[in-house]
């Protein structure tokens, strides 16, 4: 199946550091929702976007839905070593079936204190 | 907010003895669920989707004589590894979507020996 074209696919960065990673896609998608994982966890939600052009901020994330619906952008402000983990942007299609999401292949994050 | 539950969280068996699963929605009716397998460092991999009270929707590739997938409430799904080898360790994931979006289980380590 398809997958989302999601980059850097890893970050070396410094405490308080910005970090900013994007997906790209060739369909349209009608919503974009971006995770992060732990070792050993499952994903959990950070940010779920629904409309072409929504900029959605959740304490020291903001993500982006872009206006051509083939791409969002995910930005940390001033990281923390907590913010460690595999970042990963997933996208329902816009006509897919049965609600299925594409996942990008992830950027792992490691933040040095 | 939307809470899935998936257990075990890890298991070793024993090669060709067969595995079971769980995945529940805690506090909301999942009106679809999703089952995933992850390899080391590499993005989640779609293998089937299933509506309650039918049969499940497996991706290319993946064996339905083998993963076992039943989805018999709103609240519960069940995923059945068959006859297990070695190459079938691996990392299983559920999600559920319904109350507002999709929610992940915190995943399931299975190793075959």
């Amino acid at each position: 199946g398809q997958q989302l074209n999601q980059s850097p696919q890893s970050m070396f960065i410094q405490e308080g550091e910005d970090v900013s990673m994007n997906c790209t896609s060739s369909s349209i998608f009608n919503t974009w929702l971006w995770y992060k994982q732990e070792p050993g966890e499952g994903p959990v939600l950070l940010i779920a976007l629904y409309k072409a052009g929504e900029l959605t901020s959740n304490g020291r994330l903001t993500a982006q839905f872009g206006i051509t619906r083939k791409d969002s952008f995910l930005n940390i402000s001033a990281s923390i070593p907590s913010d460690v983990g595999i970042y990963f942007c997933a996208g329902q299609e816009l006509g897919g079936s049965n609600y299925k999401l594409t996942f990008g292949k992830g950027t792992l994050l490691t933040v040095n204190p | 907010g939307a809470v899935v539950s998936q257990h075990p969280s890890w298991v070793i068996c024993k090669s060709g003895t067969s595995v079971k699963i769980e995945c529940r929605s805690l506090d909301f009716q999942a009106t679809t669920m999703f089952w995933y397998r992850q390899f080391p460092k590499q993005s989640l991999m779609l293998m089937a989707t299933s509506n309650e009270g039918s049969k499940a929707t497996y991706e290319q590739g993946v064996e339905k004589d083998k993963f076992l997938i039943n989805h018999a409430s709103l609240t519960l799904s069940t995923l059945t590894v068959t006859s297990a080898h070695p190459e079938d360790s691996s990392f299983y994931i559920c999600s559920a979507r319904g109350g507002g979006g999709y929610t992940f289980g915190s995943g399931t380590r299975l190793t075959v020996v």
